[in-house]
């Protein structure tokens, strides 16, 4: 079946220093990839999306590559901030729309 | 985008006992679906939710235990029955529309603590 690998967390950062989580997945044939974020007590949120191969989302200063040549969709910013500390998780859609979920990763921030 | 909203946030139960989480769209949706989040894990899909007939449960779901309803296009309501303290955990509806797309928007959650 479909299945999202992430990088296992905590991730912890200094302030402006540079974002990677890595994402991988299995799926048998074309899916849509997102990374949501779920800040403390909160529900989650739809950070980007990509539809298809070579697409790149992006929003608020995050950017993730679609890859299928390495089937993966791993997520960057250039210089986080304090309040960027939430929990990120990749995901993937294809038939029916059911989202499958990675892990998730904590990311924590220091000033 | 769709804003999605829950009642109640958060409640304790007594083991036993039932509790139905309402979940409402504020705008017609072709799919809604109901996720589990577990204490400190990933969210697990419970069951999408079809407008005007039964609910499509995914492995280890039964209808049972967590009967769903959609009697329309914006809203749902997913019951956790004779709860025990296993059935903790943060319940997700989420929403959206199908085509090329397929993102699916969240609410804000319901937290059960059941004791």
């Amino acid at each position: 079946g479909n299945s999202v690998t992430q990088m296992e967390g905590p991730v912890t950062l200094s302030e402006e220093a540079f974002l990677t989580i890595n994402c991988t997945y299995t799926a048998t044939g074309y899916p849509s990839l997102f990374w949501y974020v779920q800040y403390p007590g909160e529900g989650l949120q739809l950070l980007l999306k990509a539809t298809k191969a070579d697409d790149k989302g992006s929003n608020k200063g995050f950017e993730a590559t679609y890859r299928k040549e390495t089937t993966s969709f791993h997520l960057e910013k250039g210089s986080v901030q304090v309040s960027d500390s939430a929990v990120y998780f990749c995901a993937l859609s294809e038939y029916g729309n059911k989202l499958v979920f990675g892990a998730g990763t904590i990311l924590r921030v220091k000033s | 985008s769709a804003v999605i909203s829950q009642k109640p946030s958060r409640d304790i139960c007594q083991r036993g006992t039932s509790l139905t989480i309402q979940c409402q769209v504020d705008s017609q949706v072709t799919m809604m679906f109901w996720y589990r989040q577990q204490p400190g894990q990933s969210l697990t899909l419970i069951a999408t939710a079809n407008q005007g007939s039964e609910a499509t449960y995914e492995s280890g779901f039964v209808i049972d235990k967590f009967p769903i309803s959609r009697p329309n296009l914006t809203f749902s309501t997913l019951t956790v029955s004779n709860m025990s303290p296993e059935d903790s955990s943060i319940y997700l509806c989420s929403a959206g529309t199908s085509g090329a797309s397929r993102e699916q928007f969240f609410g804000p959650g319901t937290r059960l603590t059941v004791l």
